[in-house]
């Protein structure tokens, strides 16, 4: 079984300060894990997501992660927030092992990031 | 990116009616669609996974007579929902997939915002 939990619903910073959002996982299997940004009333855009290989994984508009798995961890990162980056952010998890021939993502709640002059 | 396109975005129906949703990948071929229905201020929870050509695999909980899913075409996925109530309002959302893998990243429709009077 897989699940997601994110630390804070809300998360506020100014601009220009560092962005962290927390995401924690459980994972019976190696993991893949992903970051996705959702403005309203839109769907879901991919930030950026780790498989294998590197743990600290670069995505679009400056985020990164670091996978940490002795801390079951993703948290994500931006060094310097932007106004447009306000918007809800989604961990989610997967994993290679086939189930009916297909690989669900399992959300977290959601943690949505305001950022203020 | 892929673009993943969902008709309509937005929907008012009175209680008792059917309303379909059309999920259409545009620019390429989706093996699997995925729907997902979204409660305000609340993470996505999948409601069903379809692949091109055969039955729909729903998610424990989910009504299967109620959402009807057809994944008629490698580019078309609709999910049906039947004689609409109000608890059914929400925000539903498709994703599609090009092939089964977990690494095989899901492209997210826009979104379709279903209120039901």
């Amino acid at each position: 079984a897989q699940s997601v939990t994110q630390l804070g619903s809300h998360v506020s910073v100014s601009e220009g300060a560092l962005v962290l959002l927390r995401c924690n996982y459980s994972s019976s299997v190696p993991p893949y894990l992903f970051w996705y940004v959702q403005y309203p009333n839109q769907g879901l855009q991919l930030l950026l997501k780790y498989t294998t290989g590197a743990t600290l994984v670069k995505g679009i508009n400056g985020f990164e992660a670091e996978f940490k798995k002795s801390e079951t961890s993703f948290h994500l990162t931006k060094p310097s927030a932007h106004m447009s980056d306000a918007a809800e952010y989604f961990c989610a998890v997967s994993s290679y092992m086939f189930s009916g021939g297909y690989n669900k993502l399992i959300f977290g709640a959601g943690t949505r990031l305001a950022v203020h002059p | 990116g892929a673009v993943v396109s969902q008709h309509p975005s937005r929907v008012i129906c009175k209680s008792g009616t059917s309303v379909k949703i059309e999920c259409r990948s545009l620019d390429f071929q989706a093996t699997t669609m995925f729907w997902y229905r979204q409660f305000p201020k609340q993470s996505l929870m999948l409601m069903a996974t379809s692949n091109e050509g055969s039955k729909a695999t729903y998610e424990q909980g989910v009504e299967k007579d109620k959402f009807l899913i057809n994944h008629a075409s490698l580019t078309l996925s609709t999910l049906t929902v039947t004689s609409a109530h109000p608890e059914d309002s929400s925000f539903y959302i498709c994703s599609a997939r090009a092939g089964r893998g977990a690494l095989n990243e899901q492209f997210f429709g826009p979104g379709t915002r279903l209120t039901v009077l």
